[in-house]
């Protein structure tokens, strides 16, 4: 079946410091991938998403490229800040499109920025 | 708009006890998504609704749990006789029709603690 393997965590860096948080995948077809973010005492909210090879998705700074000959999608940001700690969580969905399918999760990466 | 909102979003219980989680979806979505997140774990799908109906199943550990929605709105999880390893918090997410089924739109999540 599916899976999604994340790097383990935690992880701590100094703000302004590069973030690199490593996603690999096994699917079937032609999955598309999302990073998802929960800050403290907060839900599960979209940071960006990928559905097809070679697509880079982006938002707040951060970027994941979906490569299929690796199977990943690693997420990174060049310069950290504070307010970038919270937990992210890799995703799959096992279609690019089409009806709607449940998530398959990696098991998250906690992430801790220090000033 | 309002997003996906969760109730109770704490729950305390005996074991051996039932208890109904409940979800309200963003207006217009779909497709309904339950899912479990134990501690320092990733999120596992419990089931989804496409309007009313339940396609997939597959994701509920036991016949002590079952689910249903009504009006294509509101969903209730149910777990029967509780267990202590049902400990965790239970997350609801929704979608909307079209291309934007992708994008799964989460809830604060109902934290459960089987005592």
């Amino acid at each position: 079946g599916d899976s999604v393997t994340q790097m383990e965590g935690p992880v701590t860096l100094s703000e302004e410091a590069f973030l690199t948080i490593n996603c690999t995948y096994t699917a079937t077809g032609y999955p598309s991938l999302f990073w998802y973010v929960q800050y403290p005492g907060e839900g599960l909210q979209l940071l960006l998403k990928a559905t097809k090879a070679d697509d880079k998705g982006s938002n707040k700074g951060f970027e994941a490229t979906y490569r299929k000959e690796t199977t990943s999608f690693h997420l990174e940001k060049g310069s950290v800040q504070v307010s970038d700690s919270a937990v992210y969580f890799c995703a799959l969905s096992p279609f690019s499109s089409g009806s709607a399918r449940q998530l398959t999760f990696g098991s998250g990466t906690q992430l801790t920025v220090l000033p | 708009g309002a997003g996906v909102s969760q109730s109770p979003s704490n729950k305390v219980t005996e074991k051996g006890k039932d208890v109904e989680l409940r979800c309200d979806p963003i207006s217009g979505h779909t497709a309904l998504y339950w899912y479990r997140q134990r501690l320092g774990q990733g999120l596992e799908f419990l089931i989804y609704f496409q309007g009313n109906s339940a396609p997939d199943k597959s994701g509920l550990p036991s016949d002590r749990f079952s689910a249903e929605r009504t009006g294509e709105s509101v969903s209730t999880l149910t777990i029967q006789r509780t267990q202590q390893e049902d400990s965790a918090v239970y997350l609801c997410a929704s979608s909307s029709p079209g291309t934007g089924r992708l994008e799964q739109y989460f809830g604060p999540g109902t934290r459960l603690t089987v005592t």
